[in-house]
């Protein structure tokens, strides 16, 4: 069964500071891997998604399948990006649902 | 284009009570997803509808849960009786083609 290892529950860092959420997973296929957003009071949305190889919100996740880790980064935090961030992973095939870990919540101090 | 909507928001019950949610997905999705959120964990995957039929429900507690979704369309999922441990949000997730999932809003129960 695949699982999803997010190590820090909670990270705070300062406006203007470079960010990482870590993101491990294990699964024995080629999966599709995720990262969801949750800001407070709001719907779990996706943030980006590693086949798009895309910058959104000036984030980026690049996928190591010989480290098996998605993390995702951002060069300079903004105070808008306190949020909760969840990591998710997308059994080949899609045929099953996504495996989300247990969340990393990211603190912007002004 | 509207997203998922859920209802209720918001329910309180006694332990061994019933309660039951309901589910629109996002018009045309042929993919269901029933998620349930504990506080302080990440969702965790109860059912997946494809269509009215059930692909997964592996991690669904059949004693005292279940869930359907009769028309292909709007979906239902049902606890009872209820227990402390049921206290979570449940959310609904659609898709159309199964690689991006869109969730509602969740629908927040309190077991008391």
């Amino acid at each position: 069964a695949q699982r999803v290892t997010q190590p820090e529950k909670l990270l705070s860092v300062f406006k203007g500071a470079p960010v990482e959420l870590k993101c491990n997973y294990s699964y024995s296929g080629s999966p599709e891997l995720f990262w969801y957003v949750q800001y407070s009071r709001q719907r779990l949305q996706l943030l980006l998604r590693h086949i798009s190889r895309e910058s959104i919100k000036g984030f980026t996740a690049d996928l190591n399948k010989g480290e098996t880790s998605f993390h995702l980064k951002k060069p300079f935090a903004q105070e808008e990006d306190s949020a909760m961030y969840y990591c998710a992973l997308l059994p080949g095939g899609g045929a099953d649902g996504l495996t989300f870990g247990k969340g990393t919540h990211l603190i912007i101090q002004p | 284009e509207a997203g998922v909507a859920q209802s209720p928001r918001y329910k309180i019950i006694e332990k061994r009570q019933s309660v039951a949610f309901w589910c629109n997905p996002i018009s045309g999705h042929a993919t269901l997803y029933w998620y349930q959120q504990i506080l302080g964990q990440g969702p965790k995957l109860l059912i997946q509808f494809q269509n009215n039929g059930v692909v997964d429900d592996s991690q669904l507690p059949k004693d005292r849960f279940s869930a359907e979704r009769l028309k292909g369309v709007d979906s239902t999922l049902k606890i009872q009786p209820a227990k402390l441990e049921d206290s979570a949000v449940y959310l609904c997730a659609s898709s159309f083609g199964g690689n991006t999932i869109y969730f509602g809003e969740g629908s927040w129960l309190t077991v008391v």
